[in-house]
């Protein structure tokens, strides 16, 4: 898991506000998956990004939810108008490259909390 | 559809015992199989895959996993449990072009001393 950063750990937030939720991937990698775990369930795929483009977001809401991962800095998964149900741990993955989840890492996840 | 099931939602093994965390499958191509193991507050650590050829695969920390295609199975196993093996366990399922993984439910396993 070393090297998949997320923050932050825990993010509180009332209903109707916006959580944004970060990840730096690997050194190296430009590949980011973001995956939402829900109170005992398995974890679900939401988006896979790569630099600059959106690969895949058959996983994610179409409303509310967005997620970037732009040239520089950290992916970015954002939740507008956050409801109850939206509580849950949001983890990210990076990868190298797309070929393959051989070299796929995990991030610590984040926990959002909706009030 | 695609879906992994993991039969078991938690399983209690004393520590020095054997363990096996059942895993079915079903999914319409060849499939990639993974287990990863989820500590408390920690993400996922892969503990083995299954790819292709040999279908016993050893993994970390003691772990091996046996893909049976007639069955549609992937089980985990371990001959002897150690208390820090507690932890969420989860199979997972995706093609070879490494998109979406396809998670289980995941099984709990407590360790009793």
């Amino acid at each position: 898991n070393a090297g998949v950063m997320q923050n932050p750990r825990h993010l509180v937030r009332r209903r109707g506000q916006e959580a944004r939720l970060r990840c730096s991937p690997m050194k190296g990698h430009s590949h980011v998956y973001w995956y939402r775990q829900l109170p005992e369930e398995g974890l679900k795929f939401m988006v896979y990004l790569q630099k600059e483009n959106i690969i895949d977001e058959s996983g994610m809401p179409k409303e509310r939810f967005s997620a970037e991962f732009p040239k520089e800095g950290p992916s970015i998964l954002r939740i507008q108008q956050v409801v109850r149900g939206d509580s849950a741990a949001y983890f990210c993955a990076s990868s190298p490259d797309g070929t393959t989840n051989e070299k796929l890492f995990f991030g610590s996840g984040t926990q959002l909390s909706v009030l | 559809a695609q879906s992994v099931t993991q039969p078991d939602i938690h399983i209690t093994v004393s520590e020095g015992a054997s363990l096996e965390l059942r895993c079915n499958y079903s999914y319409g191509a060849t499939p990639y199989l993974f287990w990863y193991v989820q500590s408390p507050g920690q993400g996922l650590q892969l503990l083995l895959k299954y790819f292709s050829g040999d279908t016993l695969v050893q993994g970390i920390k003691g772990f091996e996993a046996e893909f049976k295609r007639s069955q549609s199975s992937f089980n985990l196993r371990k001959p002897s449990v150690h208390w820090s093996d507690a932890a969420e366990y989860f199979c997972a399922v995706s093609n070879q072009a490494g998109t979406a993984l396809i998670f289980g439910k995941g099984t709990t396993l407590s360790v009793s001393s």
